[in-house]
């Protein structure tokens, strides 16, 4: 089992440059995230997807976009770089237990993704 | 908003000794969860506790829960050098058909040998 992946690991762009950073887990998980992290200010929510299918904002979706390609893989886009979007993302995967009332399980992490933007 | 805050935000001790890091949060919850993080890699899930548990334990790890102060601390015993790492506490609030597990910003454990 490779668990999360993520592609790629590194990447620097210019300002307004698009890209696409690409997550796949096997662990057959319904659920699946993408977190960006920033010196000092923890872990936040950028986008998720409860199940295939669908996906939701988090806490700071502005400037990207998601895609919930197929039950194993959820991919983020930058359509337009900014400097503000360097950051650490990572992509995670859980099983949660649906419904209104679901309750979130154990988070398994990718490697992370190291953007810069210049 | 932050839901989970951990304290302290910096923890430094000598290997052999025990660490304490301690979650406060805002809501309900159904179950809070203990992550670490080492320098440069993705967070790995150490625990588990639901509402309804007080005490839990993993190997070195043991973590309580009290929910009519919400707060959790983790205890690591006999530390290690290895154990240098960031620990976040992630919270599942109860209700609703947003997001629920929300992350604190984490103590930076430095175990030093």
């Amino acid at each position: 089992n490779a668990g999360v992946t993520q592609t790629p690991k590194f990447q620097v762009l210019k300002t307004g440059q698009s890209m696409t950073l690409q997550c796949a887990q096997d662990m057959n998980h319904n659920s699946m995230y993408w977190y960006r992290q920033d010196p000092g200010m923890g872990l936040r929510l950028i986008y998720y997807s409860a199940s295939e299918g669908t996906t939701d904002k988090g806490e700071v979706p502005n400037g990207y976009n998601v895609s919930r390609l197929n039950k194993r893989e959820f991919s983020l886009r930058l359509e337009s770089a900014a400097p503000s979007q360097t950051s650490v993302y990572f992509c995670a995967s859980s099983y949660d237990s649906g419904g209104y009332e679901r309750e979130s399980y154990e988070q398994y992490f990718g490697p992370g993704t190291r953007l810069t933007v210049t | 908003s932050q839901q989970g805050e951990e304290d302290p935000q910096a923890l430094s001790i000598q290997e052999g000794e025990n660490a304490t890091m301690n979650c406060s949060y805002k809501t309900s919850i159904n179950n809070l969860q203990w992550y670490r993080q080492n320098s440069g890699r993705g967070l790995v899930h150490l625990i588990l506790i639901r509402s309804n548990e007080r005490e839990k334990h993993s190997g070195r790890l043991r973590v309580t829960l009290d929910t009519s102060k919400k707060s959790s601390s983790l205890l690591i015993t006999a530390s290690r050098a290895a154990d240098t790492a960031s620990y976040f506490c992630a919270t599942d609030r109860r209700g609703g058909s947003n997001y629920k597990l929300t992350f604190g910003k984490g103590t930076l454990l430095t175990v030093n040998p």
